[in-house]
């Protein structure tokens, strides 16, 4: 029963590269989100997606792109990394609906030097 | 726009004390109201939710209970074991496409033997 699956764990970039942050989740569901979490301000929302091919900007978009090409699939990219974006990023899924929970990834630490 | 706040940790008990994390939000319409906790290195679980006003929503022995006249939705419990100890966060959503969350800040909770 994986749920939400986060790609890698664990990245150290130099500032000016690029990556990639991979989510997949196994439970069908219609809404993905990505967020960022930093110390003392909770977590706050990039992007997110409330279907396929579909995404939408959050409340720190800026330095961030991403896609929905396949339903069970939520990227989270980084076209020129700065030291601002050193985080943890979690991923989330939910179903379509009013009030249904969303369900977390492990997240993904990032270090940008 | 919609905001939480919450008191700021961290909170330290002794085992089998009472637990109370203060949670007061701000909605320009009717929000469903929501407590996520994060244990270390995990990403967050949804530990119980209220969605209308005096709605109760309780789990694991923890309780909150949705009070618009005051616009709070404070996290109690009688009794905490050292597994308690986590990172709890507060969070809100308003029917909007997405059902996205705003959260909190996020409490930092430390139970001792």
């Amino acid at each position: 029963n994986a749920g939400v699956t986060q790609t890698p764990k664990f990245r150290v970039l130099k500032t000016g590269q690029s990556m990639t942050l991979l989510c997949a989740q196994d439970m069908n569901h219609e809404y993905m989100y990505w967020y960022r979490q930093d110390p003392g301000m909770g977590l706050r929302l990039i992007h997110y997606s409330v279907g396929e091919g579909t995404t939408a900007k959050g409340e720190v978009p800026d330095g961030y792109n991403v896609s929905r090409l396949k339903k069970q699939n939520f990227l989270l990219g980084l076209e020129s990394a700065a030291p601002s974006q050193t985080s943890v990023y979690f991923c989330a899924s939910s179903p379509r609906g009013q009030n249904q929970p969303q369900h977390f990834g492990d997240g993904t630490r990032l270090s940008i030097l | 726009g919609d905001s939480v706040t919450q008191m700021e940790g961290p909170v330290t008990l002794s085992e089998e004390a009472f637990l109370t994390i203060n949670c007061t939000y701000t909605a320009t319409g009717y929000p469903s109201l929501f407590w996520y906790v994060q244990y270390p290195g995990e990403g967050l679980q949804l530990l119980l939710k209220a969605t209308k006003a005096d709605d109760k929503g309780s789990n694991k022995g923890f309780e909150a209970t949705y009070r618009k006249e005051t616009t709070s939705f404070h996290l109690e419990k009688g009794s905490v074991q050292v597994s308690d100890s986590a990172v709890y966060f507060c969070a809100l959503s308003e029917w909007t496409a997405g059902n996205k969350l705003t959260f909190g800040g996020g409490t930092r909770v430390l139970v001792k033997p």
